[in-house]
């Protein structure tokens, strides 16, 4: 057990559609990371946040927000969901600010888009 | 920018054999490189790193890794394969200062009994 928790685990849903995805952060992590696993284009970073605030950007599409609240745990919203947007979307916390130690993976959340 | 390249998305191994999945990366500052491993239906979990304390670099479950700064690898070994070591690997990279961890795009091992 890494200590993040992802909320939900699995979620089908349908194009057009808007969901919230949760994670709440090892009990001391400070950062936020989000990335996002497909088959074709791998494990791919999103965005981190360090204590509520955005720190970088990755490859994330306009349609996707995300936040980090004062409690740290962080929400990623996907809206007008296509059938590409299919993926496990994992969460990840540090304690630090920078990229350079162990993150810490929750299990996931897998979204299907039909 | 910092790159990682996994050669070869499939690797498949007798138990008991070497196990050597290859990895090399692009930085234009000295990384940090990280092995991970991802077993089915879980999250990702660390195997090692390195930050520029020793070249060989010890990990969890009898992997290790080298850092040939000439090749610009990060290989990662295990002596003797067991059937638990099958899973997906990740070797992924990030460097002082960054915010972003890159990841490859991963090595699925197999281990025939």
């Amino acid at each position: 057990d890494s200590g993040v928790t992802q909320t939900p685990k699995h979620l089908i849903t349908a194009t057009g559609q808007r969901v919230t995805l949760r994670c709440s952060p090892r009990s001391g992590d400070l950062s936020v990371y989000w990335y996002q696993q497909s088959l074709d284009q791998g494990l791919q970073f999103l965005i981190q946040y360090y204590n509520g605030e955005e720190r970088a950007k990755g490859n994330i599409l306009e349609r996707f927000s995300a936040q980090q609240f004062p409690d740290l745990h962080s929400e990623l919203n996907l809206s007008s969901l296509e059938l590409g947007d299919s993926a496990l979307y994992f969460c990840a916390s540090s304690v630090a600010e920078g990229a350079t130690g162990e993150l810490f993976f929750g299990e996931g959340s897998r979204l299907t888009v039909l | 920018a910092q790159s990682v390249t996994q050669l070869g998305s499939h690797v498949s191994v007798s138990e008991g054999a070497l196990v050597l999945l290859r990895c090399n990366y692009s930085s234009s500052v000295p990384p940090y490189l990280f092995w991970y491993v991802q077993y089915p239906n879980q999250g990702l979990q660390l195997l090692l790193k390195y930050t520029s304390a020793a070249t060989l670099v010890k990990g969890i479950n009898g992997f290790e890794a080298e850092f040939k700064k000439s090749e610009t690898s990060f290989h990662l070994t295990k002596p003797s394969a067991h059937m638990s070591d099958a899973a997906e690997y990740f070797c992924a990279v990030s460097y002082t200062g960054g915010f972003k961890t890159i990841f490859g795009a991963g090595t699925r091992l197999f281990v025939k009994a």
